[in-house]
């Protein structure tokens, strides 16, 4: 199995707290992503990273913030969870930007706000 | 418009069936293609790559038309096995979108 896990794997939340996610990976892959999983929507992406301190948003970015300070981890923060951001949460990491042959998914992290 | 669109769901079919999903994309930049399965509540998993030329592995085949911008994964003989969510995924040189997956259901 890939080198990927995310933490914590379940939280439960109250309204305007802050919350860190973390995504951790031992591949040294270039890129790494944090989706939202919801029903009826796929997956979403929020944002993605192609290097460390590179960063770009994705579709759902909004009230989210994120930051690669090392080539392993990558952080997803909710400043202030709302409970429209109860959801699952995936991370995937991936080797390059063409081959499908290096992507994988963390076991995701299921967040509640109440 | 959403940039990666799936024929909606759920299907539900019988054991044995063929089964046919198809996906399109906005983005004609995009670079690479791919079907992914995820089975409910784990982690999507590569499923196979899509190639102009299509390819096939086992029961799955895929197909890309780009001037259509479409994707397609045919699966024939469905097994209970097949039972799942499948998504469609376009790379866009390192950005990862999805679609927002397709239900199958096959039934004894």
């Amino acid at each position: 199995d890939a080198g990927i896990t995310q933490s914590p794997r379940h939280k439960v939340t109250e309204t305007g707290t802050p919350v860190t996610l973390r995504c951790h990976q031992t591949e040294n892959h270039r890129y790494m992503y944090w989706y939202r999983q919801d029903p009826g929507h796929g997956l979403r992406l929020i944002h993605y990273s192609y290097g460390v301190k590179d960063t770009d948003k994705g579709e759902v970015s909004d009230g989210y913030s994120v930051s690669r300070s090392k080539t392993e981890d990558f952080l997803l923060t909710l400043e202030s969870a709302t409970s429209s951001q109860t959801s699952v949460y995936f991370c995937a990491i991936n080797g390059d930007s063409y081959s499908g042959n290096t992507i994988y998914f963390g076991e995701g992290s299921w967040l509640t706000v109440v | 418009r959403k940039e990666v669109e799936q024929d909606p769901g759920p299907f539900n079919v019988p054991e044995g069936a063929t089964v046919a999903f198809n996906c399109t994309y906005s983005n004609s930049a995009s670079q690479s293609f791919f079907w992914y399965r995820q089975d409910c509540r784990k982690e999507p998993k590569l499923l196979m790559s899509v190639y102009s030329s299509g390819n096939e592995d086992g029961r799955f085949t895929a197909q890309l038309n780009r001037a259509s911008q479409y994707i397609s994964l045919l699966i024939r003989d469905s097994k209970l096995s097949d039972s799942a969510t499948y998504l469609c995924v376009v790379n866009q040189g390192g950005k990862l979108i999805f679609g927002q997956g397709t239900e199958l259901s096959v039934k004894p």
